[in-house]
């Protein structure tokens, strides 16, 4: 069975920085690329990042929104994959999702809150 | 960044309805587009892959379809199960990008 579990949320205040972690089992991960996707409240879908497995260097994408304040990785003895967001903003508030590369697997998503 | 225009933002349905959610891609993304489920405080759910395939476990009740640009999620004889909301997705290019969602509401 395919599990994924996000972890690492929780309230910063504006300008702080996260590392969200996502744990995976249940499937080759080293074959995987894998995405982070966010939800603000009441809001739709928003892609973030993607990293690419070692077959392709581990090669990383992101949206321009956010690139330069976000940074994924991944650890593949772990079969973990991770994000670092930096100099949040309110605007970053949202449920933040862990998924594989073709968005076939999802983990629960784990709630980042910005305020002050 | 290619952008996908879904339309109805919402839609009010009935039990038994055929319901179509289309997306239109402002560029070519061939066949790689994703429809998605998510119900309330859930994450989404995969329900059509490449456009026209069904993800494993979801009833023969949906069904894609493309037609040059414009992109369908069909639900025939619609359940109260299916009352959600449905995003599609591109992922032909970076950055990925959804469509901003349609939410089935019961009449």
């Amino acid at each position: 069975e395919v599990q994924i579990l996000e972890t690492g949320g929780g309230l910063v205040k504006p300008g702080g920085s996260l590392r969200l972690s996502c744990a995976t089992s249940g499937f080759n991960f080293n074959d995987y690329f894998m995405n982070w996707v966010r939800q603000a409240p009441g809001k739709g879908l928003e892609w973030v990042a993607q990293i690419r497995n070692k077959n392709y260097n581990y090669a990383t994408y992101y949206a321009e929104s956010l690139e330069g304040r976000v940074t994924i990785s991944r650890d593949d003895s772990k079969s973990s994959v991770y994000l670092q967001v930096s100099s949040l903003r309110a605007e970053d508030t949202a449920i933040y999702y862990c998924t594989t590369g073709s968005f076939d697997y999802w983990g629960q998503g784990v709630m980042v809150t910005v305020s002050s | 960044d290619i952008q996908m225009t879904q339309s109805p933002s919402s839609m009010s349905v009935s039990l038994g309805d055929t319901v179509t959610i289309t997306c239109r891609a402002s560029q070519d993304v061939g066949i790689y587009v994703n429809w998605f489920q998510q119900k309330p405080g859930k994450s989404p759910r995969r329900m059509i892959y490449r456009a026209t395939n069904l993800a494993d476990g979801v009833p023969s009740r949906f069904s894609g379809s493309r037609s040059g640009s414009d992109y369908s999620l069909t639900i025939s004889s619609l359940e109260s199960e299916d009352v959600a909301d449905y995003h599609c997705l591109q992922y032909d290019e970076y950055p990925r990008t959804f469509g901003g969602g349609t939410k089935l509401e019961l009449k």
